[in-house]
């Protein structure tokens, strides 16, 4: 069975800051997705970045980079440059990436607020 | 621009009323998830479907059907509504493979 664990319920960060969210995964499956998704206050889920589990680099979109180490069943979220506006729900999730076992699972979210 | 809609933002209904939640993608999307979210769960599957008919349960089935007659419209069903059925209910639709999944709005659905 697939498992997503976010360790931090709540974080509070100095806007400007660096700021890193926190994301391990668990499967025997090699072959698989991580995805970080973004929930502000208005409820929409605004997909952030992929990775891939044979991606050899890890993956960037603009301030946001997620951190993949593989041996570690890690994918953390690097957010560079923290502003207001990224305060919000964030959560790790992952899918198996072969037919007929591709659904999503969840962790259970990190609410990150910027502080001016 | 890609779009998924669900048919209500707040949905308000009594306790045992027989509850249906619809979505429409039009993306042309194979696969249509139903998640419920509720604070310190993140979201949770309940049911998802492969194709026009097909249905397979997602984590917490239970209390819930779906129906899925069109590719671009996926419904949720609560045959008989309850209390601990009170959350947030949003809709997906993706293709195979590595595209990440498109969200609807969310239901917000209040069970009395």
């Amino acid at each position: 069975a697939q498992k997503i664990t976010q360790t931090q319920p709540g974080m509070f960060v100095q806007e400007k800051e660096a700021v890193t969210l926190d994301c391990t995964y668990d499967t025997s499956d090699p072959s698989y997705g991580l995805f970080w998704y973004k929930q502000p206050s208005s409820g929409e889920m605004i997909f952030l970045i992929y990775q891939g589990s044979y991606d050899q680099q890890n993956a960037t979109e603009g301030r946001y980079s997620l951190n993949f180490q593989k041996a570690r069943k890690s994918a953390n979220l690097v957010i560079s440059a923290s502003q207001l506006g990224d305060s919000a729900m964030y959560f790790c999730a992952m899918r198996h990436l072969n037919f007929g076992n591709e659904k999503l699972t969840f962790g259970t979210g990190t609410r990150l607020t910027i502080i001016p | 621009d890609v779009k998924v809609t669900q048919s209500s933002r707040y949905l308000v209904k009594r306790t045992g009323e027989k509850v249906f939640l619809e979505c429409v993608q039009d993306m042309d999307h194979e696969n249509m998830f139903w998640y419920r979210q509720d604070p310190g769960l993140g979201l949770r599957l309940i049911y998802f479907s492969y194709d026009v008919k097909m249905k397979e349960k997602g984590d917490i089935p239970e209390g819930y059907s779906v129906s899925r007659e069109k590719k671009e419209r996926f419904s949720l069903i609560l045959e008989s509504a309850s209390t601990n059925q009170t959350s947030m209910y949003l809709c997906a639709s993706d293709t195979q493979g590595r595209d990440e999944q498109y969200f609807g709005p969310g239901t917000r659905l209040t069970v009395t």
